[in-house]
């Protein structure tokens, strides 16, 4: 089992539609969580951080934190198609000053 | 404007060549980190180091090298030992005393070819 797993997709959907991307993850400790936007050929750039159990929204995008069933997810509302690209999730325990990186999800939000 | 550089963008290495990719950060942050991501896959890690003159190595350490004799810089040699070295190179930085948690912000990336 991977420590971050996330689904490779592609996710296709249409413009103006709500994207769900999922990460789950295996250490229960685990204290810290990222999502990270990465378009082709670019670095990762954090978008969204969460450290409790809910939601939390930032504009468009909200991250939603269940450390009861080591799960953590993304909405993106009103997707456009600059939001294409591959979304990382993070993972991490603040005293290990590390983190542990899902492969991602490419988003293709199309027209 | 405060960040995270890395350079070159473009490397090129000839077989049993050493290379140095360069990341300079003027965050203040007190950990920095190296990544290789290959296509289609996530980021693994290879060095991180949380203070000057300290570095312990990540997952994929074998085959590379590092300093951290100042706080803004954390240079990663690719040495000839690295069979398959080419790849797209991550520097990043954290603060993890300043109440943020350990999230880490990524310099442009250096994207390193073996000829």
């Amino acid at each position: 089992q991977k420590e971050v797993e996330q689904n490779s997709g592609p996710l296709s959907v249409p413009e103006g539609a709500i994207a769900s991307l999922n990460c789950t993850y295996s250490d229960r400790g685990s204290q810290s969580f990222f999502w990270y936007r990465q378009y082709s050929g670019k670095s990762p750039e954090l978008i969204m951080s969460i450290y409790s159990n809910g939601d939390k929204e930032d504009g468009r995008f909200t991250a939603q934190l269940n450390k009861a069933s080591q799960y953590v997810s993304l909405l993106i509302r009103d997707s456009q198609p600059s939001d294409s690209a591959t979304y990382l999730c993070a993972v991490g325990r603040i005293s290990y000053n590390k983190l542990i990186f899902g492969a991602g999800t490419r988003l293709a939000v199309h027209p | 404007d405060g960040g995270i550089t890395q350079s070159p963008k473009y490397l090129f290495r000839k077989e049993g060549q050493n290379v140095t990719l360069s990341c300079e950060q003027n965050l203040n942050h007190d950990a920095m980190y190296w990544y290789r991501q290959d296509p289609g896959q996530g980021l693994r890690l290879i060095y991180y180091s949380q203070i000057v003159n300290d570095f312990q190595k990540g997952d994929i350490a074998e085959g590379y090298s590092v300093s951290r004799e100042k706080k803004e810089s954390f240079p990663l040699t690719v040495t000839s030992a690295q069979k398959n070295p080419t790849a797209f190179y991550l520097c990043a930085s954290s603060a993890p005393r300043d109440g943020r948690g350990n999230e880490q912000f990524f310099g442009p990336g250096t994207r390193l070819t073996v000829l």
